[in-house]
């Protein structure tokens, strides 16, 4: 199994500009998170899906953030106009938890963004 | 949501027993206890879970006490390898949607020493 798998792995771009994080689960989990995590606010959970469909989206910033997951075995994390308070370690994870169940959260190696 | 309280920092020497504690005195009755690790410049790693019982497997053991205000990770043998961010968790309300979202804190950053 190759493990949840992120890219880009590094992103550097200059403010105001597009960005777009990808991540793609296990096979057969259906719960996929994104989290941030910058140094004064620690890891932070974004938003997450349940069977490809957002659950909470609470924890995104605010509207320049929007979140995807068109199937079973893709998502994307968008940010427009990105500024540079949007650095950050991006983490995507997913997890194959039953219903009421606790699957461990199995997290992908990050996109590391730097907005200049 | 429960919250945890843990150590900011804590070192251990090679290979000697690493005893990591969490307080987490609001815990409900139905809330797990989760811990996981982060080394440096990765994503966190599922260690252990657990409920009322002790836990084990082939990375650590879990101690939760009677009361499961407080638990304890411990790492038999650490590594140098071992030397990590380890955050405890309890795991929130179920969210009715067959699925669970983790709140991490700051953690305790473990240093093993040679």
């Amino acid at each position: 199994d190759a493990g949840v798998i992120q890219s880009p792995r590094h992103e550097v771009t200059e403010m105001g500009q597009e960005v777009t994080l990808r991540c793609k689960p296990i096979s057969g989990h259906n719960s996929l998170f994104w989290y941030r995590q910058t140094m004064m606010r620690g890891l932070e959970l974004l938003i997450y899906f349940n069977n490809n469909v957002p659950i909470d989206d609470s924890g995104m910033p605010e509207d320049r953030f929007s979140a995807k997951m068109p199937n079973a075995s893709f998502s994307t994390l968008k940010i427009q106009p990105s500024e540079p308070r949007d650095s950050a370690v991006y983490f995507c994870a997913s997890s194959g938890g039953t219903l009421g169940g606790v699957g461990e959260l199995f997290f992908g190696e990050g996109s590391r963004l730097t907005v200049l | 949501d429960a919250k945890t309280t843990q150590p900011t920092s804590m070192d251990c020497a090679e290979g000697r027993a690493a005893n990591l504690p969490c307080n987490h005195s609001t815990i409900s009755g139905n809330e797990y206890v989760y811990w996981y690790r982060q080394i440096h410049s990765q994503g966190p790693q599922y260690i252990i879970h657990g409920l009322k019982n002790n836990e084990t497997n082939e990375m650590a053991s879990l101690i939760i006490t009677e009361d499961r205000k407080s638990s304890t990770l411990i790492l038999p043998h650490a590594t140098l390898r071992d030397t990590a961010v380890y955050y405890c968790i309890v795991r929130d309300s179920y969210s009715g949607a067959g699925s669970y979202q983790l709140t991490f804190g700051k953690g305790t950053k473990l240093s093993v020493i040679p």
